[in-house]
């Protein structure tokens, strides 16, 4: 099936920093996702992306779907402590209802 | 709107012990799954449904049982648990199949001792 990597697996960062997470994927996909799950929550969407090259922001975070097709990103500026949580990109290819979830990054901010 | 919603929210089961998982959803969402969450794993879809009185397979389905009878829940059954079954559990829901992305429910975590 569809997997995706995602790198890096976690980061410990000062707070003011930016970061840059990625996925990669050896298969295609029409939209790429990009979620938060803060620790004891369920994971919520931060930005959906459809199209190829699309460059996407919501207040601090931006993300950009591959020209590829085969990855995306996720840039947060000027980290915050409430940044704190896994991040998880996730893919949809083709006619099926599923996502594919990469395996997340860990942020950890120290103020 | 409550959106989705987990029951119970924290679980201990004994090897062998069966149990329901219930999720319930407010938005007349068509599409509902299951998932676990381990550590390091991500997100691994167990079940998944598209619509009421309809049920498939995902990735890690061994073990687990699901049932759609209303559109507006869907079960997670572990027949005879096992310890390999710890996990978080969480329910999702879309309108589109997840194209516009998945609401998730809090969460469940579960122990099999």
């Amino acid at each position: 099936g569809q997997q995706l990597n995602q790198s890096p697996q976690s980061m410990f960062i000062q707070e003011g920093e930016d970061v840059s997470m990625n996925c990669t994927s050896s298969s295609i996909f029409n939209t790429w996702l990009w979620y938060k799950q803060d620790p004891g929550e369920g994971p919520v969407l931060l930005i959906a992306l459809y199209k190829a090259g699309e460059l996407t922001s919501n207040g601090r975070l931006t993300a950009q779907f591959g020209i590829t097709r085969k990855d995306s990103f996720l840039n947060i500026s000027a980290s915050i402590p409430s940044d704190v949580g896994i991040y998880f990109c996730a893919g949809q290819g083709g006619s099926n209802y599923k996502l594919t979830f990469g395996k997340g990054t860990l942020l950890t901010v120290n103020p | 709107n409550a959106g989705v919603t987990q029951t119970p929210k924290f679980r201990v089961l004994k090897t062998g012990q069966s149990m329901t998982l219930l999720c319930a959803q407010d938005m007349n969402h068509e599409y509902m799954y299951w998932y676990r969450q381990d550590p390091g794993m991500g997100l691994r879809l167990i079940h998944y449904s598209v619509g009421e009185g309809t049920t498939a397979k995902g990735e890690v389905p061994d073990g687990y049982n699901v049932s759609r009878l209303k559109k507006q829940n869907f079960l997670l059954g572990l027949e005879s648990a096992a310890p390999s079954q710890t996990s978080v559990y969480f329910c999702a829901s879309s309108y589109d199949g997840g194209t516009a992305g998945l609401y998730f429910g809090p969460g469940t975590r579960l122990t099999v001792l």
